[in-house]
């Protein structure tokens, strides 16, 4: 079965610094993988996703993540944290149980203090 | 915005009682997937439906069913509300079943007292 573990449950940086969010995962296939963003109060936002074209992942806001095969990583970066990047940022994995099912990790919380 | 839609937004429920959740789908997608979130966790995946038809469960008991309409809108269905029920129900559309990006609507936020 296809999981995730997101190594941090909390992150905290300060305004302008890099964001580092770390995420392994587990597939006996070649697997796609996702991050997406919640807001508090919202529903889910789709930052990017790799589906086995470019190892390195550009996204929404800024973001990117690049896909290591070799330490089964998947981890989400920017180069400068704006206030409006804190939110929960989940690591997710897609199952293709003969249908897309979404596994997610359990999360990593994004402080950014000004 | 994802263009996918939930009602209501809020709903507090006794234990025992029944609840449906409604979710409409983005323009254009046939699949509909459902996800319960529990307070400080990652969603976890309930069922999908496909074309009217469900084509995939998570571990969650026969109390926890759903609808697809025609017009590829669904419900959730939730009876016998358990007090652990309490948590925050998304749903998701996509193109079709095997369509890797799901769209997420806003959630509803179920409370069982």
């Amino acid at each position: 079965a296809q999981s995730v573990t997101q190594l941090d449950s909390h992150v905290s940086v300060s305004e302008g610094t890099p964001v580092l969010l770390r995420c392994n995962y587990s597939s006996s296939y070649s697997p796609s993988l996702f991050w997406y963003v919640q807001h508090p109060n919202k529903g889910l936002q789709l930052l990017l996703k790799y589906t086995s074209a470019a190892t390195l992942v550009k996204g929404i806001n800024g973001f990117e993540a690049e896909f290591k095969k070799s330490e089964t990583s998947f981890h989400l970066t920017k180069p400068s944290a704006h206030m409006s990047d804190a939110a929960e940022y989940f690591c997710v994995v897609s199952d293709p149980a003969g249908f897309q099912k979404l596994v997610f990790g359990t999360g990593t919380r994004l402080l950014v203090s000004p | 915005e994802t263009g996918v839609t939930q009602s209501p937004t809020h709903l507090i429920k006794t234990r025992g009682q029944q609840v449906t959740l409604r979710c409409s789908s983005q323009s254009g997608h046939n699949t509909v997937s459902w996800y319960q979130q529990a307070l400080g966790q990652g969603p976890q995946f309930i069922f999908q439906y496909y074309r009217e038809e469900e084509n995939g469960r998570g571990n969650f008991p026969p109390r926890f069913s759903g609808l697809q309409f025609p017009n590829y809108s669904s419900e959730l269905n939730v009876n016998a509300l358990e007090l652990d029920d309490s948590a925050l129900y998304l749903c998701a559309s996509s193109f079709d079943q095997t369509g890797r990006e799901q769209y997420f609507g806003p959630g509803t936020r179920l409370t069982v007292t």
